[in-house]
């Protein structure tokens, strides 16, 4: 079956701009997550939606929202583009339900986002 | 967040197993331990998970203390294509998809 799948893969802005990142989950999955990595703060959760509402959230400022829509699909957006956003962004995607322990999460490629 | 605690990186020659540990030491009792890696430019890809007993996959062993407060994945004959960043996650059975990842092994694998 089909992966996660996260567009687009690479792209450029310039501080003060926006960006919108999707994220298509695998079949039948209804949670999706989102990470951003870069190299001095490693991988950080940043939110989960689950049936169109978020249910956890991650330490990071109001510039970056999210949203899921009702085929499960996901969006991030990113205001107000500082440096410091430069990172790579994965998308992950589980059943969303049971015992959430066990559920194994399936990331995407990601979208290396560069702010200049 | 019940924390991990992993060597920066280890070396391995090609098809000589690797263990690679990992410290929970405040692990809780519903906690599930889950082992990803990331090759370079990729996504993080499941490797194995396990509660209490030991398990066995294609990829992997994963080996759990007795006391939990440990494990250690086995890879029973490094390749080349093993060659990755290895994080261990302790997952709460009720915390979504929340996950905190540590900084990870580097696995450098030498032919």
């Amino acid at each position: 079956k089909a992966g996660v799948t996260q567009t687009p893969r690479y792209l450029i802005k310039t501080r003060g701009q926006q960006v919108t990142l999707s994220c298509s989950p695998i079949s039948g999955h209804r949670s999706v997550s989102w990470y951003q990595q870069t190299p001095g703060q490693g991988l950080q959760f940043l939110f989960e939606y689950f049936s169109e509402t978020q249910r956890n959230k991650g330490n990071f400022p109001g510039r970056f929202s999210g949203r899921q829509f009702s085929n499960s699909r996901s969006e991030m957006n990113v205001s107000t583009l500082e440096l410091g956003d430069s990172a790579l962004y994965l998308c992950a995607s589980t059943p969303g339900q049971g015992n959430a322990g066990a559920n194994v999460l399936t990331f995407g490629a990601g979208s290396r986002l560069t702010v200049l | 967040d019940a924390k991990t605690t992993q060597p920066n990186s280890m070396e391995s020659n090609e098809e000589e197993p690797v263990h690679l540990p990992c410290n929970h030491s405040t692990i809780s009792g519903t906690d599930y331990i889950h082992w990803y890696r990331q090759l370079p430019s990729q996504g993080p890809e499941y490797v194995i998970h396990g509660l209490t007993s030991n398990v066995n996959n294609r990829m992997a062993s994963l080996a759990i203390a007795e006391d939990r407060k440990s494990s250690t994945l086995i890879l029973h004959r490094a390749t080349l294509r093993d060659a990755a960043v290895y994080y261990c996650i302790l997952r709460p059975y009720n915390a979504g998809n929340m996950l905190t990842f540590g900084g990870g092994t580097r696995l450098m694998v030498k032919p």
